[in-house]
């Protein structure tokens, strides 16, 4: 149980051009989902939290008008980077949690790695 | 908020216990210590949490001290897939966020 999936795994694009992630929770309804991003050698960085028919929380520094974030259902948020330059170049990876209580465990994805050229 | 130190990365013998520790001595009287883990290029895996109690699952186990200053991650008999960063992460703030440190790459060798 607690299965977290995303699509795609990969994906290479040109400068300027939007590309969307897909997070879906497979086996359990998610009210909340994080987005993290990941560079080289680094640690996973928090970018949002969403949670289900609510606008997502963006952390400081994360512009919340180039990475779009839907979390339209209990099961699905997607992640848009808009107008996406090479130092957006990343790992993407989602997480998922039952409910908003603290504490409750987060069940992670297997991660987009995004090239942009 | 609580933070952890671990070590940068440590060894261990395949099939023999890899115990990583972790310290938390600022963490909060209700905040649970989560252990997690990133194999290559992937998504991170949960492991196991805890908030006073020792906890044990088919994964690993945790052992906190009585202070919560710390606890230590056992996985009981290493195998080379073990090999991985080992995040052990206290929750901060409200709303179920984790934080990331640089984790501890375990290496196991045969």
């Amino acid at each position: 149980g607690a299965v977290v999936s995303q699509h795609p795994s990969w994906v290479i694009c040109k400068s300027g051009t939007s590309v969307k992630i897909e997070c879906r929770s497979l086996d359990f309804q998610a009210t909340t989902m994080f987005w993290y991003r990941q560079f080289p050698k680094q640690s996973l960085m928090l970018m949002a939290t969403s949670n289900e028919g609510s606008k997502a929380t963006y952390e400081q520094g994360v512009e919340k008008d180039k990475f779009l974030i839907n979390h339209a259902s209990l099961t699905l948020s997607t992640l848009t980077v808009t107008s996406a330059h090479p130092e957006d170049s990343s790992f993407y990876i989602c997480s998922a949690s039952r409910t908003r209580v603290w504490a409750d465990t987060q069940y992670f994805g297997p991660g987009t790695r995004l090239t942009v050229l | 908020d609580a933070k952890t130190t671990q070590p940068t990365s440590m060894d261990c013998a395949e099939g023999r216990a890899a115990n990583l520790p972790c310290n938390h001595s600022t963490i909060s009287g209700n905040e649970y210590v989560y252990w997690y883990r990133q194999i290559h290029s992937q998504g991170p895996q949960y492991i196991i949490h805890g908030l006073k109690n020792n906890e044990t699952n088919e994964m690993a186990s945790l052992i906190i001290t009585e202070d919560r200053k710390s606890s230590t991650l056992i996985l009981p008999h290493a195998t080379l897939r073990d090999t991985a960063v080992y995040y052990c992460i206290v929750r901060v703030g409200y709303g179920n966020k984790l934080v990331f440190g640089a984790g501890t790459i375990l290496r196991v060798k045969s």
